[in-house]
């Protein structure tokens, strides 16, 4: 089982485009957690998808936006690019019944630079 | 609103010595606890739940409800100990799991 799979591994955008980050979760895992961790800071939470829905959002704007496929599958949007979006954004996974017992499992993350 | 707060960004110990990662939290409910460490290289991955009541690598963390703190111990530190920590907190039945800013322990020979 590779676990939470998270691609690409590193991006470079330029300021006011648009970027999709995508995420695969662990085998028997069907709820995903995207995360924003800035250089020195905490994961800060974005939002959690379950059953192709947002079940809940953190304190982030409308131009992050995400998706769950039937897969359990997700992606992470993000519109109208700014310098301060720059940092590894961070995929968890976790059986939602579960949760508690284990808490979550993370994926390596995807380093995005917006320039 | 929930807040976890991990005073130190650093701390460094020698090898064989206690060490205790501190986590204070604000929250009125009953809170779900968790440590999370990664090493140099890794990802970040869950090391403690506070519902267990169990020892992981020898560290143990008991949640201090009067105190509000959940501190990670360990009586005897390991080069390999060595790592980012984490303190994270949920509000049980919620999803929004918020972290500290993390402290970076380095045991040292």
């Amino acid at each position: 089982d590779a676990g939470v799979t998270q691609s690409p591994t590193h991006l470079i955008k330029t300021r006011g485009q648009q970027v999709t980050l995508r995420c695969s979760p662990k085998s028997g895992h069907d709820t995903v957690s995207w995360y924003q961790q800035a250089l020195g800071q905490g994961p800060q939470f974005i939002f959690q998808y379950y059953e192709e829905e947002e079940r809940q959002r953190g304190n982030f704007p409308d131009r992050f936006s995400g998706h769950q496929f039937p897969n359990y599958s997700s992606e992470l949007n993000v519109n109208a690019l700014l310098l301060g979006d720059s940092a590894l954004y961070l995929c968890a996974s976790s059986f939602l019944r579960d949760s508690t017992n284990y808490g979550y499992t993370f994926g390596s993350g995807t380093r995005l630079t917006v320039v | 609103a929930q807040r976890v707060t991990q005073p130190e960004k650093l701390l460094s110990v020698f090898k064989g010595a206690p060490v205790e990662l501190k986590c204070n939290y604000s929250y009125s409910g009953s809170p779900e606890l968790f440590w999370y460490v990664q090493y140099s290289r890794q990802r970040l991955q869950l090391l403690l739940r506070h519902i267990s009541r169990e020892s992981i690598k020898g560290f143990t963390a008991d949640l201090n409800k009067g105190e509000t703190s959940f501190h990670l111990k360990k009586p005897f530190a390991q080069e390999e100990d060595s790592a980012m920590y984490y303190c994270a907190l949920r509000e049980k039945g919620n999803n929004d799991m918020r972290f500290g800013a993390g402290t970076r322990l380095t045991v040292k020979p």
